[in-house]
């Protein structure tokens, strides 16, 4: 398996509350992504970045926002959380450069009551 | 906008049966790849094919890819009950800058 950690796994929260949802990889990868998947349904991509201190918005839009001060670190923040953000969050990584396949860290399930 | 779409969305089938998924995108891509994703985990990369190769395989994986009519199609032989997973193809467009696009993705059910 990759080498690719998301925390927490699972979390309860009320709304209104700032959450962070963190991401790290220790492979090296200049690529990361974050996705937004209701289980087992399609991925939606809401935020990515090329390398330090780049970051895109996705497809979906999102009321949340990425920072990329470290290689490594991908974190995704939602400054005011509400009960239409509950889902699971997705990140990735790949190696930039041609057929690289993508890894996947093993999510974090988000409940916002 | 969705480049994969895959077919079916579920498919029920017996243990030591073949399984068969497809997918279709729109535009000119650079590689296709599948993806495999257990109930509360990541995706997994299974395996990715060229867009001048026609046929891979990996263990009991065969993925077909023709790219004149845009489709590609992931083969299962003697499907087992750890099989049980959703299936996701992901197309890697020329610009090579973009992210991958994946489909939405096929429900696998081997029932034992």
């Amino acid at each position: 398996e990759a080498d690719i950690y998301q925390t927490p796994r699972y979390l309860v929260i009320g709304t209104g509350k700032k959450i962070t949802l963190e991401c790290s990889q220790t492979m090296g990868h200049d690529k990361m992504y974050w996705y937004q998947q209701d289980p087992g349904m399609e991925l939606h991509l809401i935020h990515y970045s090329y390398g330090v201190n780049s970051t895109e918005k996705g497809d979906l839009s999102s009321e949340s926002t990425v920072s990329r001060i470290r290689t490594e670190h991908f974190p995704l923040t939602l400054e005011s959380a509400r009960p239409s953000h509950t889902s699971q969050y997705l990140c990735a990584s790949r190696q930039t450069g041609t057929d690289q396949p993508q890894h996947f860290g093993d999510g974090t399930r988000l409940s916002i009551l | 906008s969705q480049q994969g779409e895959e077919d079916p969305q579920a498919l029920s089938i017996q243990e030591g049966e073949n399984a068969t998924m497809n997918c279709s995108y729109k535009t000119s891509i650079n590689n296709l790849q599948w993806y495999r994703q257990n109930s509360g985990r990541g995706l997994v990369h299974l395996i990715l094919i060229r867009s001048n190769e026609r046929e891979k395989h990996s263990g009991r994986l065969r993925v077909t890819l023709d790219t004149s009519k845009k489709s590609s199609s992931l083969l299962i032989t003697a499907s087992r009950a750890a099989d049980t997973a959703s299936y996701f193809c992901a197309t890697d467009i020329f610009s090579g800058n973009t992210p991958l696009v994946f489909g939405k993705g096929t429900r696998l059910s081997v029932i034992a």
